[in-house]
């Protein structure tokens, strides 16, 4: 079954924070964040290992809670680049290679 | 930087016609994916592949084949398309070593079924 994300979609203006929620019925052995912007492939922000690690890419930063089996992503004093949709992804084993699922994504829009 | 290649952008097929979706990556990835993107579905997985002529059903691999005779190459196989096989398809691939390394992505193939 895929992760589930929240919310769907978000409006913010610029400087605006937002978090995006991630949470599986499994258990999670790492999170991916991507994020695609119109017309383009998902491009890959972070990945986070282990269960409370909270990583970063610009001012966006991600936490990992593995006994909750979720993440969160944080958007920080938005900017009008972080427009897009963004996904969490999780492998379904501990391997290195297998099913890598992702969540149905959350559209951000990041207005003037 | 690594390069994964959808050999076509768009592409309108009619029901029934057997269609071919290539993908190419330039990194010596072992793994490769097909995804399938439908709004409000986000990434669903079709099928994977880890190593040549290896191969593994995603979540939704009905309708659906593959193909890995090279390792650089991975072919997505619609055996006899349908309306509802009307998507934007995405291939992605990845090392296989190390702490599952990030997936990079195709720009997608956006396929028509009439």
């Amino acid at each position: 079954q895929q992760p589930v994300q929240s919310p769907q979609a978000v409006i913010l203006r610029e400087g605006e924070d937002a978090v995006i929620n991630c949470s599986s019925s499994k258990a999670l052995y790492s999170v991916h964040w991507y994020r695609q912007k119109h017309g383009e492939a998902p491009v890959f922000l972070m990945i986070l290992l282990k269960g409370g690690e909270q990583k970063g890419h610009e001012k966006i930063s991600a936490s990992f809670n593995e006994k909750k089996q979720q993440s969160s992503l944080y958007l920080t004093a938005s900017q009008l680049s972080y427009s897009g949709t963004y996904f969490c992804g999780t492998p379904v084993t501990t391997d290195s290679w297998g099913k890598f699922q992702f969540g149905a994504g959350t559209q951000v829009v990041v207005t003037p | 930087d690594v390069k994964v290649t959808q050999s076509s952008r768009y592409l309108v097929k009619r029901t029934g016609e057997k269609v071919f979706l290539e993908c190419v990556q330039d990194m010596d990835h072992e793994n490769m994916f097909w995804y399938r993107q439908d709004p409000g579905l986000g990434l669903r997985l079709i099928y994977f592949s880890y190593d040549v002529k290896m191969k593994e059903k995603g979540d939704i691999p009905e309708g659906y084949s593959v193909s890995r005779e090279k390792k650089e190459r991975f072919s997505l196989i619609l055996e006899s398309a349908s309306t509802n096989q009307t998507s934007m398809y995405l291939c992605a691939s990845s090392f296989a070593t190390g702490r599952r390394p990030p997936l990079h992505f195709g720009n997608g193939t956006r396929l028509t079924v009439t």
